[in-house]
């Protein structure tokens, strides 16, 4: 079964840092561009973060509002993508949700359920 | 950057009726749009790529069109499973992507 299992969500103060992860199995992790997207409280989803199939992750892209404070990144024999969250903000309060993309022509087929960072200012 | 703006915001309707959403880009976009439902408290998932694709196991009922700016999806007969919000999204460029605001689907 595929499979995308978030942990490291909690609460922190504005500043603090915080880093997420996300377990894949189920299938060939190396195969997929990976992306983080976050959903903050009653709002719609915003695209976060995406990083390439490469074990190096040498393809990495951000949203604006959060490029040098966040890192994605991917360890390939582990089967895990990450990120790294730095100066956390009280608007980056939200669901965040790792998720796969095979690139095109589809879109984003298998997420995961989410982690809640929350900014406890 | 690209803005796409979803139409309604909120939309009310009954079960069997043909629903259509709107997703409107700020500039002409390739073919690279998507269709997301969301329910409360779930992942989204995804029902439509490239402006027209369903998506695995998606039902029939949900189908999307459209080009240059203006996008849509449709379901034929609403049911009672589709009460749900939906975001459209430009995955064009791998450097960037965009969401719709979303659209929420409500019982009338």
């Amino acid at each position: 079964e595929v499979q995308l299992v978030e942990s490291g969500g909690g609460l922190v103060q504005p500043g603090g840092s915080l880093r997420l992860s996300c377990a894949a199995s189920g299938f060939t992790f190396s195969n997929y561009w990976m992306t983080w997207v976050r959903q903050a409280p009653g709002k719609g989803l915003e695209w976060v973060a995406n990083i390439n199939q490469r074990t190096s992750g040498s393809e990495k892209y951000y949203v604006a509002s959060v490029k040098g404070r966040f890192t994605i990144s991917r360890d390939n024999a582990k089967n895990t993508l990450s990120l790294e969250m730095n100066s956390l903000r009280d608007e980056d309060t939200a669901v965040y949700s790792c998720a796969r993309w095979p690139v095109w022509p589809t879109a984003v087929e298998v997420w995961c359920q989410g982690t809640v960072v929350t900014g406890s200012s | 950057d690209i803005q796409m703006t979803q139409s309604p915001s909120t939309l009310s309707a009954s079960v069997g009726d043909r629903v259509t959403i709107t997703c409107r880009a700020s500039q002409s976009i390739s073919t690279w749009l998507a269709w997301y439902q969301q329910k409360p408290g779930q992942a989204p998932k995804l029902l439509i790529y490239a402006t027209s694709s369903l998506d695995r196991g998606v039902p029939s009922r949900f189908s999307g069109s459209g080009s240059g700016t203006e996008f849509t999806l449709t379901i034929s007969s609403l049911q009672p499973d589709d009460f749900a919000s939906y975001y459209c999204q430009h995955y064009g460029d791998y450097s960037t992507w965009t969401f719709g605001q979303g659209t929420k689907v409500e019982v009338k």
